[in-house]
């Protein structure tokens, strides 16, 4: 069974310009998380889809992010314009349901450089 | 959310047991306690969870305290791919839904 996919493990690019991340979760889970950690810093939070709608995007740091998940299948990360802080490493996560109990399946991130 | 609080780092030798511990106060009674940890380069992996008993899978064990204020993972026989960073978590309902709080974790070092 496939894990969770992530596209592209790097990218690299100026200030100002757009970047999309792209995630592909387990499939059949209809969870899907966002996660970053940026330099230095401890892994965070960014919002969870359940299938298509977003439950909670409390975690995301303003509003040149934008995440989008059609037909409840994959997601994408859109950041525009980037910034110099959005460089680190964005991780998508998905679970079969939402609860305590539940494990998280992580991809391997996307190494964002924003130069 | 309730906090964890976990040494910065341990040492193991390599086929030795590790017993990492993890202080967890402010637990509520519907959190359980997840650990995951995180391979260089890679994304973080679940390692293991439970909320009241002692609970055991082919990776590691975890032993839960009585009054669950703390818990340690065993990692029964440590090998050099188990050095990573490991992360105790308290997983239950939040203003956050159930999303993980990572916190800095355990960078667990093995040596040959």
């Amino acid at each position: 069974e496939a894990g969770v996919t992530q596209f592209p493990s790097h990218s690299v690019i100026e200030k100002g310009q757009t970047v999309t991340l792209r995630c592909d979760p387990i499939s059949g889970h209809d969870n899907l998380y966002w996660y970053r950690r940026v330099m230095g810093k401890e892994i965070k939070f960014l919002l969870h889809f359940v299938k298509e709608s977003k439950q909670d995007e409390s975690g995301m740091p303003n509003n040149r992010f934008l995440a989008e998940r059609t037909g409840g299948t994959y997601s994408t990360l859109k950041v525009q314009p980037a910034e110099l802080e959005d460089s680190g490493v964005y991780f998508c996560a998905s679970s079969l349901a939402e609860g305590g109990y539940e494990k998280l399946f992580f991809g391997s991130g996307t190494q964002l450089s924003v130069l | 959310d309730a906090k964890t609080t976990q040494p910065n780092s341990m040492e193991s030798n390599e086929e030795e047991p590790v017993h990492l511990p993890c202080n967890h106060s402010t637990i509520s009674g519907t959190d359980y306690i997840h650990w995951y940890r995180q391979l260089p380069s890679q994304g973080p992996e679940y390692v293991i969870h439970g909320l009241t008993s002692n609970v055991n899978n082919r990776m590691a064990s975890l032993a839960i305290a009585e009054d669950r204020k703390s818990s340690t993972l065993i990692l029964h026989r440590a090998t050099l791919r188990d050095a990573a960073v490991y992360y105790c978590i308290l997983k239950g309902v939040s203003n956050s839904g159930y999303a993980l709080n990572f916190g800095k974790g355990t960078s667990l070092l093995v040596t040959p």
